[in-house]
């Protein structure tokens, strides 16, 4: 079964620095490749996906990730974040039907 | 995007009794779904996925005897959690997929339960 890595929990920037999440998994089977984020008090919302084709994703509100299948890593970057990207971020991996999550990356962005 | 409907949002059971939370998927069939366990301020712990028509798949560790789940339609799974006690206190959450494969998951609003 695959499992999902993400690093550095807790992510403190300030306004229009640049943010970028790694997520690393393990499985060796075909996977598709998933960004969620969860604002305080709502569901979780697809940033971006990955499925087949072009290893760099762009995603909703300025968010691209990278697909580098050699590295097992789908890395999440945003070039300048606001103040409104304070959630929490997790990495998603479906492989052999499971959708499997990483621990999130909790991301707090400074007015 | 499809919306995926968690029914109830929140709910308070007495110790030994059994708690049923509906998954739907309004305006698509899915295929697949998934139940997943969440712990305030942890991830989401995917505690089984189940096929319609088919029994679900469990994770290690989750106890199927206690945890029965049921996707009997191509809208509608269902997580009973049997002989609740406090320590199945948590948030459950739901996400519903089209196919078994590049597919998106969209997920439910979740139910948070809290056994007394």
């Amino acid at each position: 079964a695959q499992s999902v890595s993400q690093h550095n929990h807790h992510v403190i920037l300030s306004e229009a620095a640049s943010l970028e999440l790694g997520c690393n998994y393990s499985y060796g089977g075909t996977v598709n490749l998933f960004w969620y984020v969860q604002y305080p008090g709502q569901h979780l919302q697809l940033l971006l996906k990955y499925f087949s084709g072009d290893p760099l994703v762009k995603g909703i509100k300025g968010f691209e990730a990278e697909f580098i299948k050699s590295k097992f890593s789908f890395n999440l970057r945003k070039p300048s974040v606001q103040w409104s990207d304070t959630a929490e971020y997790f990495c998603a991996v479906r492989g052999n039907n499971r959708l499997a999550f990483g621990k999130g990356n909790q991301v707090v962005v400074i007015p | 995007g499809a919306v995926v409907s968690q029914h109830p949002s929140w709910v308070i059971c007495k110790s030994g009794t059994s708690v049923k939370i509906e998954c739907r998927s309004l305006d698509f069939q899915a295929t697949t779904m998934f139940w997943y366990r969440q712990f305030p301020k942890q991830s989401l712990m995917l505690m089984a996925t189940s096929n319609e028509g088919s029994k679900a798949t469990y994770e290690q560790g989750v106890e199927k005897d206690k945890f029965l789940i049921n996707h009997a339609s191509l809208t509608l799974s269902t997580l009973t959690v049997t002989s609740a006690h406090p320590e199945d206190s948590s948030f459950y959450i739901c996400s519903a997929s089209r196919g078994r494969q590049n597919t998106e998951a969209f997920f439910g609003q979740g139910t948070r339960l809290t056994v007394v």
